[in-house]
């Protein structure tokens, strides 16, 4: 069983769509983590959370802790978001990652 | 600030070879992480160092080794390399454990 589950694991959106990305955990947890891997390899860090609401832009990530799931959220998409999103927790008994499969976003001009 | 370099980039090893990879963190970041990311596999976590201190280690066989430097740079090592290593490396430094992560550009692997 995988300490992280996402979906949807394939995604396409056509411009402008309102996109959400779920994460579910089963695992204690000190923080989430949503991660954007562009085709060769770069990852860039999108949000770090531990409670609430983060809003960046046009990207949106909220956690319910009670329920151990977290959305990612992308308004008004756009082509350059097309990417493989992840999500990451790090657990409470120590700093060990573990990684869901990712979400892969294709928005279509 | 410079960001999260890795060398080499790109490195090809035959099986039983060792290898050393290095990552250098952003100036001031403590903390180092290793990830290996394969297409079966996706994203898993290796190590952690902090403070020159392995803090926390993954599901990873021994031969995975690393070490960190008084100036917080950090080596991983893989001896007698498999076929199944042959991934992408990435590492990533943050100023504090579980703090947000900057990630490197990654060391490509290929073991013939």
């Amino acid at each position: 069983k995988n300490e992280v589950e996402q979906s949807p694991q394939n995604l396409t959106a056509q411009e402008g769509e309102f996109i959400t990305i779920n994460c579910s955990y089963s695992v204690g947890i000190s923080a989430l983590h949503w991660l954007q891997q562009h085709p060769g390899g770069g990852i860039v860090s999108l949000f770090m959370l531990s409670s609430g609401k983060k809003k960046h832009g046009r990207l949106i990530a909220t956690i319910n802790i009670q329920e151990k799931h977290s959305s990612l959220h992308i308004t008004a998409s756009h082509p350059r978001d097309s990417a493989v999103y992840i999500c990451a927790v790090a657990r409470n008994t120590g700093n060990q990652f573990y990684f869901g499969t990712g979400t892969s976003l294709t928005v279509i001009p | 600030k410079a960001g999260v370099t890795q060398t080499p980039r790109y490195l090809i090893k035959t099986r039983g070879q060792q290898v050393t990879l290095s990552c250098s963190p952003i100036s001031g970041h403590r903390s180092v992480s290793w990830y290996q990311q394969t297409p079966g596999q996706g994203l898993q976590f290796l190590f952690e160092y902090f403070s020159e201190t392995q803090r926390n280690k993954g599901n990873f066989p021994g031969r995975f080794s690393g070490r960190q430097f008084s100036n917080s740079r950090s080596e991983m090592n893989v001896s007698t390399l498999e076929l199944g290593d042959s991934a992408l490396y990435l590492c990533a430094s943050s100023l504090w454990s579980s703090d947000t992560q900057y990630f490197g550009p990654g060391t490509r692997l290929t073991v013939l």
